[in-house]
């Protein structure tokens, strides 16, 4: 089946504690996004990459980085950076370029601080 | 920068009841995207609009871009409890954020039987 996953489902961070969360997809999309949902903000672009071994920041990248070695996969490491972690995280992907900017999203992770 | 304002935020409708959510942007839109989403995960795409005045359904779904292209109503005919959700408007973001999708907050729907 094509598709996104996003691993795990749930997740649980101590205090200090660097944490991440997996997101592959075999869509054979060039761009993959990250995007934090907190109730009642909506979704707010936290890293995105268009390209293999490129990515960029979003609205609220502070606390968090990415890599894009491969193309299928996305990982987001939440660092002990970020105060506040607590929150829904989706991944998304899509072939990109503006107008026509489908994107498909994974069934997210939710990750709680112990 | 854009931001889109989604309304009602909530909406609780009684089942075979029609029902509209409305999406408006602070800037003219290129690309303007409906997705759905049952609590506690992904977003599930239904529609997407470009052209001023277009409109596209899916069953019993229909969505509508304005001729300024800045306003979007998603309307569900014969409401049904498999309509419950979160609904979400996105658009094509701009500010150097090239290729990602703006959202509004949600309009959570509750379908009473």
């Amino acid at each position: 089946d094509g598709g996104i996953t996003q691993s795990p489902k749930y997740l649980f961070r101590k205090e200090g504690q660097n944490v991440t969360l997996s997101c592959e997809q075999n869509l054979n999309h060039d761009a993959m996004y990250w995007y934090r949902q907190d109730p009642g903000q909506g979704l707010r672009l936290i890293y995105y990459s268009q390209i293999v071994n490129d990515f960029q920041k979003g609205d609220i990248a502070e606390g968090y980085s990415v890599s894009r070695e491969k193309k299928e996969s996305f990982p987001l490491t939440v660092t002990s950076a970020q105060k506040n972690p607590t929150a829904f995280y989706l991944c998304a992907s899509g072939y990109g370029g503006r107008a026509k900017n489908i994107q498909y999203f994974g069934a997210g992770t939710r990750l709680s601080v112990l | 920068s854009q931001e889109l304002e989604q309304s009602p935020q909530s909406l609780i409708v009684q089942e075979g009841k029609n029902l509209t959510i409305n999406c408006t942007s602070s800037k003219t839109l290129y690309g303007l995207y409906w997705y759905k989403q049952k609590y506690g995960e992904g977003l599930i795409f239904l529609m997407m609009l470009q052209k001023g005045g277009e409109e596209k359904s899916h069953e019993k779904i229909t969505a509508k871009l304005d001729e300024k292209k800045q306003q979007s109503s998603l309307h569900i005919t014969a409401s049904q409890p498999s309509h419950a959700g979160i609904y979400l408007c996105g658009a094509d973001g701009y500010g150097g954020s090239q290729g990602n999708l703006i959202f509004g907050k949600g309009t959570k729907l509750s379908v009473k039987p």
